[in-house]
């Protein structure tokens, strides 16, 4: 059972370069959430998802979009990146409920 | 909106004690959920432990204890018996209810190092 897999682990970016993270899960979860974490901080909401086509903004989705067309997939799209962007990504998954967050291993971003 | 505070940046503890790691929350809700996650060097997050707003006793999971003081607004974690790999960041978290997506806010994390 892969749990969320994210692709890729690493990425350098240049400053305006656009890409797209990676996020998938198998365990047939409706609720799908995108983090980031600077150094030596917490993780802050980007997007989530309740399900396939809806998504919705979170603490801080500028310069980030999503789209949620199957179950299993969660995308991020950068455009323009910034050297703000420069960060650790963690998308997570969970079931209906009162059930706790299952994460990938993250993507270490850096754009220079 | 709701809000996380781990107070103490980070803690030294001698391998085997006991240690408490602080979160207190602020929220209006009377529905919330409360979690602790452990961050390993290797990057990633391990849930360790939750505890709902209603619930009456405080969760335990093997070593790990959450000491829950709903009206002091506090949901400080235990860990008996530290053990060398319990070195890592620990996160807290709330789960707002009141939304539909029922996200995770989460406070800024305390840096725990077990002695040998």
């Amino acid at each position: 059972n892969a749990g969320v897999t994210q692709t890729p682990k690493f990425r350098i970016l240049k400053i305006g370069q656009s890409m797209t993270l990676q996020c998938t899960q198998d365990m047939n979860h409706n609720y799908m959430y995108w983090y980031r974490q600077d150094p030596g901080m917490g993780l802050k909401l980007i997007y989530y998802s309740v399900g396939a086509g809806i998504t919705d903004k979170g603490e801080v989705p500028n310069g980030y979009n999503v789209s949620r067309s199957t179950t299993e997939d969660f995308p991020l799209r950068l455009e323009l990146a910034a050297p703000s962007q420069t960060s650790v990504y963690f998308c997570a998954s969970r079931t209906a409920g009162y059930s706790p967050l299952h994460f990938g291993n993250g993507t270490r971003l850096t754009v220079t | 909106a709701q809000k996380i505070t781990q107070t103490q940046p980070g803690m030294f503890v001698q391998e085997k004690e006991a240690v408490t790691l602080d979160c207190t929350y602020d929220t209006s809700d009377q529905s919330y959920g409360l979690f602790w996650y452990k961050q390993p060097s290797s990057g990633e997050m391990i849930f360790l432990i939750y505890q709902g707003s209603y619930d009456e006793q405080n969760a335990t999971e093997g070593r790990y204890s959450l000491n829950f003081q709903k009206a002091r607004k506090s949901a400080n974690l235990v860990i008996s018996a530290s053990q060398l790999g319990d070195s890592a960041m620990y996160f807290c978290a709330m789960r707002d209810d009141n939304n539909a997506g029922n996200m995770l806010t989460f406070g800024g994390g305390t840096r725990l190092m077990v002695k040998p």
